[in-house]
């Protein structure tokens, strides 16, 4: 089983539709959680971070955590085609372990 | 833009050879971690650095060594380079482990070739 697993995709969504993204891990000792979105041939670009159970707001962007369940999602509302990237979740242990561990990532494609 | 720079944007070796490549952290950070990306997957840890030690490692071979300099910028070295070394290496700056929220930012990348 894969430490951080994610839908390797294409999801393709229509432009101003919304755009759900999916991760689960393995670790229950996983303490925060990041998505980042990577354009191709960049580096990633930290998007979003949460470290509480529930849902945290940042303008287009809904991040989702479900600790019980092992899930974090991102939705990405009135979807622009500049949001077509993959898009990469990654989790930490913290407690002097820092390392982030990522999933593979969910190529995403909004369709004008 | 993160404010984390890292040289050379691009690298061309053969195999065998040796390379290192550097990473200037951003402002108020002293803390830098590297990742490498092949293609297709997911960033993987490397190892940290924090005030100028090792501060954790990932499953990679002691040919993967690094630095930390005083002003927090960091290199890191490969020896005895391999086809599989091929990808693109993250460096990422952050502020001193345990400091909430501790977000990490990466760089540019450099992408190594190993022929």
């Amino acid at each position: 089983q894969k430490e951080v697993e994610q839908n390797s995709g294409p999801l393709s969504v229509p432009e101003g539709a919304i755009a759900s993204l999916n991760c689960t891990y393995s670790d229950r000792g996983s303490q925060s959680f990041f998505w980042y979105r990577q354009y191709s041939g960049k580096s990633p670009e930290l998007i979003m971070s949460i470290y509480s159970n529930g849902d945290k707001e940042d303008g287009r962007f809904t991040a989702q955590l479900n600790k019980a369940s092992q899930y974090v999602s991102l939705l990405i509302r009135d979807s622009q085609p500049s949001d077509s990237a993959t898009y990469l979740c990654a989790v930490r242990r913290d407690f002097g372990n820092e390392k982030l561990t990522f999933g593979t990532g969910t190529r995403l494609t909004i369709i004008p | 833009e993160t404010g984390v720079t890292q040289s050379p944007t691009h690298l061309i070796k053969t195999r065998g050879q040796q390379v290192t490549l550097r990473c200037s952290s951003q402002s108020g950070h002293n803390t830098v971690s590297w990742y490498q990306q092949a293609l297709g997957q997911g960033p993987q840890f490397i190892f940290q650095y924090y005030r100028e030690e090792e501060n954790g490692r990932g499953n990679f071979p002691p040919r993967f060594s690094g630095l930390q300099f005083p002003n927090y910028s960091s290199e890191l070295n490969v020896n005895a380079l391999e086809l599989d070394d091929s990808a693109l290496y993250l460096c990422a700056s952050s502020a001193p482990p345990g400091q909430a929220p501790n977000e990490q930012f990466f760089g540019p990348g450099t992408r190594l070739t190993v022929l």
